[in-house]
């Protein structure tokens, strides 16, 4: 089956550091991919989406690339703010038409 | 506006007991989902029903039970045989079942074993 891998948190960063949350997938075909974000105690939220290789998705100063070659969709963001604090779910289409979530990523912003 | 509604936000159960967790979407979205969310595990699929009077197990079925008799309604029981059922629960639809289509999620209803 599918799986997802991302990177392990806690990622603890200052306010206007850059951010790199890695995530690799196995996927057969061509899978849409997706980033979530959930704010504590909420649902998630879909942060952006890439539908096919060397699309780049993007939302509020975020952006991550279908990289097909190397089966990636690396979520990044030139300058964090507090407000960005929060778990970061990447989440590959799988071979069973539903979305297969990764275990998420503890991001912490300093002022 | 269109949305997800989970009720209610927290539950507590005392053992033994089952108890229904509820989600509301007016979307008009064919599909629909249960998540399970532990501390550093993610979330976990429970049940899905791709369609009013279909649903399927997830992959952790035991101790919880659906149903889909409205398009709109895709309640959750957790019932006794559920032996570790504190945790986050998510809702979530979408547009219909695909590897292309995304999910929108309610915000969650906590249950707590006391």
């Amino acid at each position: 089956g599918n799986s997802v891998t991302q990177m392990e948190g806690p990622v603890t960063l200052s306010e206007e550091a850059f951010l790199t949350i890695n995530c690799t997938y196995t996927a057969t075909g061509y899978p849409s991919l997706f980033w979530y974000v959930q704010y504590p105690g909420e649902g998630l939220q879909l942060l952006l989406k890439a539908t096919k290789a060397d699309d780049k998705g993007s939302n509020k100063g975020f952006e991550a690339t279908y990289r097909k070659e190397t089966t990636s969709f690396h979520l990044e963001k030139g300058s964090v703010q507090v407000s960005d604090s929060a778990v970061y779910f990447c989440a590959p289409g799988d071979s069973n038409y539903k979305l297969t979530f990764g275990k998420g990523t503890l991001l912490t912003v300093n002022p | 506006d269109g949305g997800i509604t989970q009720s209610p936000k927290y539950l507590f159960r005392k053992e033994g007991q089952n108890v229904t967790l509820s989600c509301e979407q007016n979307l008009n979205h064919d599909a629909m989902y249960w998540y399970r969310q532990d501390p550093g595990q993610g979330l976990r699929l429970i049940y899905y029903s791709q369609i009013v009077n279909d649903f399927q197990k997830g992959d952790i079925a035991e101790g919880y039970s659906v149903s889909r008799e409205k398009k709109e309604s895709f309640p959750l029981t957790v019932t006794s045989a559920q032996k570790n059922p504190t945790a986050f629960y998510l809702c979530a639809s979408s547009i219909e079942l695909g590897r292309h289509v995304g999910y929108t999620f309610g915000s969650g209803t906590r249950l707590t074993v006391v």
